[in-house]
């Protein structure tokens, strides 16, 4: 069964705090992505890297980068925690064009920053 | 540019009744099409996709979803709801030339009355 596991379900941070948001996959994807999930704004890409070492700004990285050093891992670090990060974060993988860029999700990181 | 606007951020019928969700998407490029489904504190998982062909895509839980062009519409529907089938529902598209990068929809959170 192809999995996408992410380091914590729930996480409360302090503003100012540096977040490590850590996604791992077992599924030798060469994509990955991180979104943020707000009510009524559904999914917004964050960043997303299309290699090892690789990495592309998405719609929203003001705030974050992200770390991939090796192929099945995807990191999202907020330098310096807002409240207003406070949101839902979810980690996908994919495969090259051949599965038609189907992605497969994490169950997410719930982050309350205070 | 690619965009997805999902019809009404929460839908309400009964159990039994018909399901409809409806997606509009605009694409400069032919599209591959995906819905996918989010149950309560998990992350997204695919419903079905339209990527060639048939128009009429099947997926599972009964649900299936009908591409048409000319409408530039995807709209998901399932026959008979059940209950089980209460979740929140997102449209996405990809433009298929080469590139990877997935727009979702706002969302659509269906509610299933007993």
């Amino acid at each position: 069964d192809v999995k996408v596991t992410q380091s914590s379900r729930y996480l409360v941070k302090r503003t100012g705090e540096k977040v490590f948001l850590e996604c791992v996959q077992d599924m030798d994807h060469e994509n990955m992505f991180w979104y943020r999930q707000d009510p009524g704004l559904g999914l917004r890409l964050i960043y997303f890297s299309y290699d090892v070492k690789m990495k592309e700004k998405g719609d929203i990285p003001e705030g974050y980068s992200v770390s991939r050093e090796k192929k099945e891992r995807f990191s999202l670090i907020l330098e310096s925690a807002s409240t207003n990060q406070t949101s839902m974060y979810l980690c996908a993988s994919s495969s090259a064009p051949s599965s038609y860029y189907e992605q497969f999700f994490g169950p997410g990181t719930r982050l309350t920053v205070l | 540019a690619q965009s997805v606007t999902q019809l009404g951020s929460h839908v309400s019928v009964s159990e039994g009744a018909l399901v409809l969700l409806r997606c509009n998407y605009s694409s400069s490029v032919p599209p591959y099409l995906f819905w996918y489904v989010q149950y309560p504190n998990q992350g997204l998982q695919l419903l079905l996709k339209y990527t060639t062909g048939a128009t009429l895509v099947k997926g599972i839980n009964g649900f299936e979803a009908e591409f048409k062009k000319s409408e530039t519409s995807f709209h998901l529907t399932k026959p008979s709801a059940h209950m089980s089938d209460a979740a929140e529902y997102f449209c996405a598209v990809t433009g298929n030339t080469g590139g990877f990068k997935t727009i979702f929809g706002a969302g659509t959170r269906l509610f299933v009355k007993a």
